[in-house]
């Protein structure tokens, strides 16, 4: 069974820095491209960032491109998002998606974001 | 990237079919058939309904379609059930390993 199972969410003051984990289970990591997908309260799904199997091509959203990376570690069956220069715009709650090619097949339950002082 | 544009909601009694509509650009939907969508119930993750326009995944009901015409993409439910009441969201490959999310659409059964 595929699973995705984010974690290093909560509380961040505005400027502040997060780092995002998922952990994949259940398929061939390092054989899909993955994304990062948000959902701010209330509001729609924006596509974040990806990053291709081998990790040699990576894409933002302009929305957060220069702020955050994204990476993976394939050994560790696992991706990452580090969030740096937080804004208030970008409290969400944040999914890991995995990529079957041209479309996210599997979602992770999600993780919350909040950008407060 | 702007979003793409869908109906806030739509609404149909149980047994009727009802097509939500999922409006983008040359440089999204009408420049790959890629396109995408997502029911998502409250506080869950989203599901995918329908790929690559038209689309179904093992185990989606065959009640959902997809169809595309120009720069825009459809969905449509068709014997609507209660289960259905959700959120659904379309979603285009925008080229360059990006993507576009639609703005979402409302699914009330009355």
């Amino acid at each position: 069974e595929v699973q995705l199972v984010e974690s290093g969410g909560g509380l961040v003051k505005p400027g502040g820095s997060l780092r995002l984990s998922c952990a994949a289970s259940g398929f061939t990591f390092s054989s899909y491209s993955m994304n990062w997908v948000r959902q701010a309260p209330g509001k729609g799904l924006e596509w974040v960032s990806s990053i291709s199997s081998s990790g040699t091509y990576i894409h933002y959203a302009d929305s957060v491109k220069g702020r955050f990376t994204i990476s993976r570690d394939n050994a560790k069956n696992s991706l990452y998002l580090q969030m740096n220069s937080l804004r208030g715009e970008d409290a969400a709650v944040y999914y890991c998606a995995r990529d079957l090619g041209w479309h996210v097949d599997y979602w992770g339950r999600g993780i919350l974001v909040t950008v407060s002082s | 990237q702007s979003a793409l544009t869908q109906p806030r909601s739509v609404s149909g009694s149980p047994g009727q079919s009802i097509t939500i509509s999922c409006t983008g650009t040359s440089s999204d939907v009408g420049a790959f058939n890629y396109v995408s969508w997502y029911q998502q119930h409250p506080g869950k993750a989203p599901k995918v309904m329908i790929y690559d326009v038209s689309k179904r995944p093992s185990g989606v009901p065959d009640r959902f379609s997809g169809s595309k015409s120009g720069n825009t993409a459809s969905l449509t439910i068709s014997g609507l059930q209660a289960d259905d009441e959700a959120d659904y969201y379309c979603c285009s490959y925008a080229g360059s390993y990006t993507y576009v999310f639609g703005t979402g659409t409302k699914v009330t059964v009355l």
